[in-house]
């Protein structure tokens, strides 16, 4: 079945170092992509998107890569900071009328000091 | 600008009791979304919907499960008869407009069934 999953449950860096989390989908018809943020005891918190028309899109320290030929998104986290430690979810649209979002499980992002 | 307000934000009930789940949107959003995430895992949709509107329900289970959204007021998830295996983190989001839109999230209820 489609679904959209991160290649890694966990991912461990220093203070400093930059952050990639992956992200693979499956629906190709998918055309509009968010990543968010989840603290622990806390609602998702929206970080960045992206439109199937576009290749990259930068944020605040964080840049988003979208490549539709292998279906894979990244997040890329500059300069991690202990308060980037969170779990990340990449969402993508499962229908035409972008009605609803589809999360993977989530890569748990720890920042050491 | 008051965000998604989720509540209550813990709430324990015993199997075959019914629990009422509030949410309410942002202002000036009128599309709610309704997410649960078990332990450990990510989020899945439930249910879309707009005012006075199911739009989709695709992620609804069969039975026991049913959302509204009434013209005032807040949307409102309800699961009758719960049991053990409907434990779990129920998040709203909303937006503005369709999917393609950014939506935000509430806080979240902790259903816990005993």
């Amino acid at each position: 079945g489609e679904s959209v999953g991160l290649h890694l449950p966990t991912l461990s860096v220093q203070e400093g170092d930059n952050s990639i989390i992956n992200c693979a989908y499956s629906n190709s018809a998918s055309d509009y992509f968010i990543w968010y943020k989840q603290e622990s005891g806390k609602g998702p918190q929206f970080i960045i998107d992206i439109r199937s028309n576009m290749d990259k899109r930068q944020g605040q320290r964080v840049t988003v890569l979208l490549n539709k030929t292998v279906k894979h998104l990244s997040l890329q986290i500059a300069a991690t900071q202990p308060g980037d430690s969170a779990v990340y979810f990449c969402a993508e649209t499962i229908n035409q009328a972008g009605t609803a979002l589809i999360f993977g499980k989530g890569t748990t992002l720890s920042v050491s000091s | 600008n008051a965000g998604v307000m989720q509540n209550p934000r813990h709430l324990v009930r015993r199997r075959g009791q019914e629990a009422r789940l509030r949410c309410s949107p942002m202002k000036g959003h009128s599309h709610v979304y309704w997410y649960r995430q078990l332990p450990e895992e990510g989020l899945k949709f439930m249910v879309y919907l707009q005012k006075e509107n199911i739009i989709d329900e695709s992620g609804m289970p069969k039975e026991r499960f049913s959302a509204e959204f009434p013209k005032e007021g807040p949307s409102i998830l309800r699961i009758q008869q719960v049991v053990r295996g409907d434990s779990a983190a129920y998040f709203c989001a909303s937006s503005a407009g369709t999917g393609r839109t950014e939506a935000f999230f509430g806080q979240g209820t902790r259903l816990t069934v005993v």
